[in-house]
């Protein structure tokens, strides 16, 4: 079936060590997204690629950064994450930018 | 600015209709959107309603839009159990070229 996978889904680091964490799909979309989501709130949109056209959003930490290699991969990087950047991070893809998103699973982050 | 509003809970008993509300506040979205997110999960499309329809029904699921008022409704007929998550209204922004998403509502289901 066509999917959105995340891996890995459940995910510790050490407070300022680098993680990457990775998505990838089988749906061949071309816009991939990362959000963040805390407990409880509303995923908020990190950034998103249109094919290779990176789109940070404005209030975006630069302590995030993607990479998408090729249609398939998404990477999320976090340069030296904090305690405040504990959360779930969801990847989710769309044939368009304003058409419907399919989300995977998520990665749960915990910083120790 | 872009913004979208939900009760952040709702119970209803098993068996009931379960009614979910939204408002949003761009006018010019094309497309509008319930997800259902359960524990420790992502978020699943449940079903969307391009802007210029009223109703759009789907199975247990009706979606009604009232584009006047800016208001959007999920009904989940006969609830269960397994409807208990998180529900989300998203919005899609064409000058952003992103949607927004209200800050779901709870649904739990009492027997």
């Amino acid at each position: 079936d066509a999917m959105v996978i995340q891996n890995p889904r459940y995910q510790v680091t050490q407070f300022g060590k680098p993680v990457t964490l990775s998505c990838s799909q089988t749906l061949n979309h071309n816009v991939m997204y990362w959000y963040q989501q805390k407990s409880s709130q509303a995923p908020k949109l990190l950034f998103h690629y249109y094919d290779k056209d990176f789109n940070n959003e404005a209030d975006t930490p630069d302590n995030f950064q993607s990479r998408r290699p090729n249609t398939s991969f998404c990477f999320l990087d976090i340069r030296s994450p904090g305690l405040g950047d504990a959360a779930m991070y969801l990847c989710a893809t769309a044939p368009g930018r304003t058409a419907e998103q399919y989300f995977g699973p998520g990665t749960r982050l915990t910083v120790t | 600015g872009e913004d979208v509003e939900q009760s952040l809970f709702l119970s209803v008993r098993e068996g009931d209709s379960s009614v979910i509300n939204c408002t949003y506040t761009d006018s010019s979205s094309t497309y509008l959107y319930w997800y259902k997110q359960e524990p420790g999960a992502g978020l699943q499309l449940l079903t969307y309603i391009f802007s210029n329809m009223d109703m759009k029904q789907d199975q247990r699921l009706t979606v009604l839009l009232n584009k006047k008022d800016k208001h959007l409704s999920l009904r989940i007929a006969d609830t269960q159990t397994g409807d208990s998550a998180i529900y989300f209204c998203a919005e899609s922004i064409s000058s952003a070229s992103k949607i927004i998403f209200g800050s779901g509502t709870r649904l739990s289901i009492r027997p």
